[in-house]
């Protein structure tokens, strides 16, 4: 069983659409995020969920919208798309907010705005 | 605010060769210490750990030990395979600004060459 798992894998969109990404956990874990992985590889936190809550918004822009309706689910979906979204976004998990607590990552959305 | 520094890449071994991949923070507070791998068209996976000064992570070979004094956490390895070639990332959470999702270095590729 995949611990955290994200659809779709791949996403080719033209810019303007509007696309989302899922993400689902089955670790009983309280806290989710997404985190942002440009060209260069570099990952940065975009939004963090305690229990359905928004915890951590970093300065994304409001074209991202998260939606999480339940513990285990954590959406993100996007509108207006950009060439400048493509990137590859992870979703992950984690028990508890807890700074000794490992985050489990899903298998990450290669989305491609052309 | 929290930072990960660690050198930057691509590293290139052959098989066998010892490996140190150089890691350095920032932190307000009091930081968990953790070491990410990203194997090719994967994400990312909790290599290992430390959680208080002096701990040591180790796993699958690799070790790497909470040195609060130099505010570092080099990763080693004695022996690397050709299996071993990834992505590694550097990263730290902080329990005392409460700012518990990962922030983690820019990343360093390794290739290990048979």
């Amino acid at each position: 069983d995949t611990a955290v798992s994200q659809t779709p894998k791949y996403l080719v969109t033209q810019m303007g659409n509007d696309k989302s990404i899922k993400c689902e956990q089955n670790l009983g874990h309280d806290t989710m995020y997404w985190y942002k992985q440009d060209s260069k590889k570099f990952l940065k936190i975009m939004f963090s969920y305690n229990n359905k809550e928004l915890i951590i918004n970093e300065t994304v822009p409001n074209r991202f919208s998260p939606k999480s309706p339940d513990k285990a689910h954590l959406n993100l979906h996007i509108n207006s798309l950009e060439l400048g979204d493509s990137a590859v976004y992870f979703c992950a998990s984690s028990k508890g907010g807890g700074s000794s607590t490992e985050a489990f990552f899903g298998q990450g959305t290669r989305l491609t705005v052309v | 605010g929290n930072s990960v520094t660690q050198m930057e890449g691509p590293v290139t071994l052959s098989e066998e060769a010892f490996l140190t991949i150089n890691c350095t923070y920032t932190a307000t507070g009091y930081p968990s210490l953790f070491w990410y791998v990203q194997y090719p068209g994967e994400g990312l996976q909790l290599l290992l750990k430390a959680t208080k000064a002096d701990d040591k992570g180790s796993n699958k070979g690799f070790e790497a030990t909470y040195r609060k004094e130099t505010t570092s956490f080099h990763l080693e390895k004695g022996s690397v395979q050709v299996s071993d070639s990834a992505v590694y990332f550097c990263a730290l959470t902080d329990s005392v600004s409460g700012n518990t999702p990962l922030v983690f270095g820019k990343g360093t590729r390794l290739s290990v060459i048979a």
